[in-house]
């Protein structure tokens, strides 16, 4: 596609349940990262992924977030047994990664945990 | 551990003065800086970036400045125009080709007409 697409734009779900966050990064971009922004807070790293594997999972809150990438492209991030702390914006973004070129985001998933 | 600090969370700004974003970091592996513009309900926006092997890159209104002894690099947009307004993002590559990206918490400017 032209550019980042993520889905769904805005998702509200029940505390304790599941939810699964997608990421469509640029074409050919080998770079995929996820962040998330918590009202009045800046953009906090979760993971990064180079091709399908994560070289960096540090900023993974906890181990109810995990996070997938196959074939190189579309990445996954799912949040189990969801919590009222995880609402925020998830924001992705993806690089081709050649020394100087910028990453490109998605519009983001709003999630609300209620 | 925050290596990228922006610790100004806010500006204000008349129009047609400039307006200076700053950014310190505490990596020296960082090999790459960006800044981004971010607008409510939307995704951030590439907006300039610095290689460290140079100390100033342009583009139009917006000039990245960079000093590396410092760990520290600057936005300055002149002149400063009300559509300016946003959130603004320093950001930073380290690792060259495998890093990863590390953003500050953002400065949110305010230009007044």
């Amino acid at each position: 596609g032209a550019g980042v697409s993520q889905s769904p734009s805005n998702k509200v779900t029940e505390k304790g349940k599941d939810v699964e966050l997608r990421c469509d990064p640029i074409s050919g971009h080998t770079a995929l990262y996820w962040y998330r922004q918590s009202l009045g807070q800046g953009l906090e790293f979760l993971i990064y992924f180079q091709g399908n594997s994560a070289p960096d999972k540090s900023g993974l809150p906890s181990d109810r977030f995990s996070a997938e990438r196959t074939g190189g492209s579309v990445s996954t991030l799912t949040i189990q047994r969801t919590q009222q702390e995880d609402s925020a914006v998830y924001l992705c973004a993806s690089s081709s990664h050649v020394f100087g070129t910028e990453a490109f985001f998605g519009q983001g998933t709003r999630l609300t945990v209620v | 551990d925050q290596q990228v600090k922006q610790n100004s969370p806010s500006l204000s700004v008349q129009e047609g003065r400039i307006s200076i974003l700053n950014c310190d970091y505490t990596n020296s592996m960082f090999d790459y800086f960006l800044w981004y513009k971010k607008y409510p309900a939307e995704g951030p926006t590439f907006l300039i970036s610095i290689s460290s092997i140079k100390d100033k890159n342009e583009d139009g209104r917006f000039t990245v400045f960079l000093n590396k002894s410092a760990k520290h690099l600057s936005l300055h947009i002149v002149p400063s125009q009300p559509g300016d307004s946003a959130v603004y993002f320093c950001a930073a590559y380290y690792g060259g080709s495998q890093g990863n990206l590390i953003f500050g918490k953002g400065t949110k400017l305010s230009v007044k007409p």
